[in-house]
């Protein structure tokens, strides 16, 4: 089963504004991760945060957590044409990840 | 650093065949090897673990002996689909963790899009 659900499922924006993507879970973590992939194509590593960490940043993404909600936040600013991908939430540790469901987002001139 | 590539990238076989993916990692030894499968507009689910040297570790639901799993290497990893069917048309996707680096970290190939006729 999905560890984690993501909303929304799909999200269109233009070049430029910002794009907000979240992650629910249902168990306790120690780590949260974000991957984007690109249409057809493997995994690449964006984001993780640590279950003691609220915030944090990565040139245009900021991750948020909230353990008491179980929930984190993907955020992209500045949005450009080339993060058109879908994004995914994961969480366990590296011997096991278990992927959210994804965020497919479309980023239009 | 840290490249894990697949081959084929793309397979189209007949019903009933056997098709092997191959998973390397390039410039790292992977002491441990993921296999995901991912249908189109899903999320990936992962099928078995594996680890170098030892029998895979599958995951519920899936058949250890239609999906074949060997590591015998700490740069190879290959996945057998053995008497393929149109339901087995699939993104499969490897993934490797590695003796040095981060320890919460997967490296992921680009994937095998397996198409069964």
């Amino acid at each position: 089963s999905q560890q984690g659900e993501e909303d929304p499922q799909a999200l269109s924006i233009q070049e430029g504004e910002n794009a907000t993507m979240n992650c629910s879970y249902k168990t306790s973590i120690n780590n949260l991760q974000w991957y984007r992939q690109n249409s057809g194509r493997g995994l690449v590593h964006l984001i993780l945060i640590r279950s003691n960490e609220r915030e944090k940043h990565s040139g245009r993404l900021r991750v948020t957590l909230d353990t008491s909600k179980k929930s984190s936040s993907l955020l992209i600013t500045a949005s450009r044409a080339a993060d058109t991908a879908s994004y995914f939430c994961a969480t366990g540790t590296a011997s096991k990840l278990t992927f959210g469901t994804g965020t497919r987002l479309q980023v239009t001139l | 650093g840290a490249v894990v590539s697949q081959h084929p990238s793309w397979v189209i076989c007949k019903s009933g065949t056997s098709v092997k993916i191959e998973c390397r990692s390039l410039d790292f030894q992977a002491t441990t090897m993921f296999w995901y499968r991912q249908f189109p507009k899903q999320s990936l689910m992962l099928m078995a673990t594996s680890n170098e040297g030892s029998k895979a570790t599958y995951e519920q639901g899936v058949e250890k002996d239609k999906f074949l799993i060997n590591h015998a290497s700490l740069t190879l990893s290959t996945l057998t689909v053995t008497s393929a069917h149109p339901e087995d048309s699939s993104f499969y996707i490897c993934s490797a963790r590695g003796l040095a680096g981060p320890p919460d970290e997967q490296y992921f190939g680009p994937g095998t899009r397996l198409t069964v006729t």
